[in-house]
């Protein structure tokens, strides 16, 4: 089965910094490309920033891009979401979600999320 | 970036209705599109991936539709289960934007 497990959100002062990570398994995380989507408090869903099954190949929305740092471990099936000069705007919960299949990028598998607080 | 306008955003209906719901793109994105469905509090889940191709599992009332710039997905007999909001996300290009939602009510 298939599970993918958020972790490390909380609450930090804008300009601050955190890290998130994805814990995965059920599947070879090796071969799939992963992505990082959030959700701002009853708002819709907006991709966040992607990362190729060896690592080599990253990607991110403008609105992040040059603060977020999208990681990945194959050792311990981990993705990982560094974020740095934190703005009240990057509130959310995130979501990390599995590649369904290597020519098809839609995600077939989700976390339950983990929520990010930024405020003074 | 490629920006994704879904309509409408809130869909009032009956049990057994069938609904539609559109999604543009603002440029040409072939069949890489995907619809999702969110239930509140719950993370979302994959409908349609290839504009058309119904995902495992999902109930066969659901399907999609469309190619290139305009993209639709129905639900041939709406059911008090798909009480839920749906999205659509392109991934013809990074960044793989999705559509603000449409929020499906049910009368």
């Amino acid at each position: 089965e298939v599970q993918l497990l958020e972790s490390g959100g909380g609450l930090v002062q804008p300009g601050g910094s955190l890290t998130l990570s994805c814990a995965t398994s059920g599947f070879t995380f090796s071969t799939y490309t992963m992505a990082w989507v959030r959700q701002a408090p009853g708002k819709g869903l907006e991709w966040v920033s992607g990362i190729s099954a060896s690592g080599s190949n990253t990607y991110y929305a403008d609105s992040v891009k040059g603060r977020f740092t999208v990681s990945r471990d194959s050792s311990n099936k981990r993705l990982y979401l560094q974020m740095n000069s934190l703005r009240a705007e990057d509130t959310a919960l995130y979501f990390c979600a599995k590649r369904k299949s290597l020519s098809i990028a839609a995600s077939d598998y989700w976390g339950q999320g983990t929520l990010v607080t930024v405020s003074s | 970036d490629i920006q994704m306008t879904q309509s409408p955003s809130t869909l009032s209906a009956s049990v057994r209705d069938r609904v539609t719901i559109t999604c543009r793109a603002s440029q040409s994105i072939s069949s890489w599109l995907a619809w999702y469905q969110q239930k509140p509090g719950k993370a979302p889940n994959l409908l349609i991936y290839e504009a058309s191709r119904l995902e495992s599992g999902v109930p066969s009332r659901f399907s999609g539709s469309g190619s290139g710039t305009e993209f639709t997905l129905t639900i041939s007999s709406l059911q008090p289960d798909d009480l839920a909001t749906y999205y659509c996300q392109q991934y013809n290009n990074y960044p793989h934007t999705f559509g603000q939602g449409t929020k499906l009510e049910i009368k």
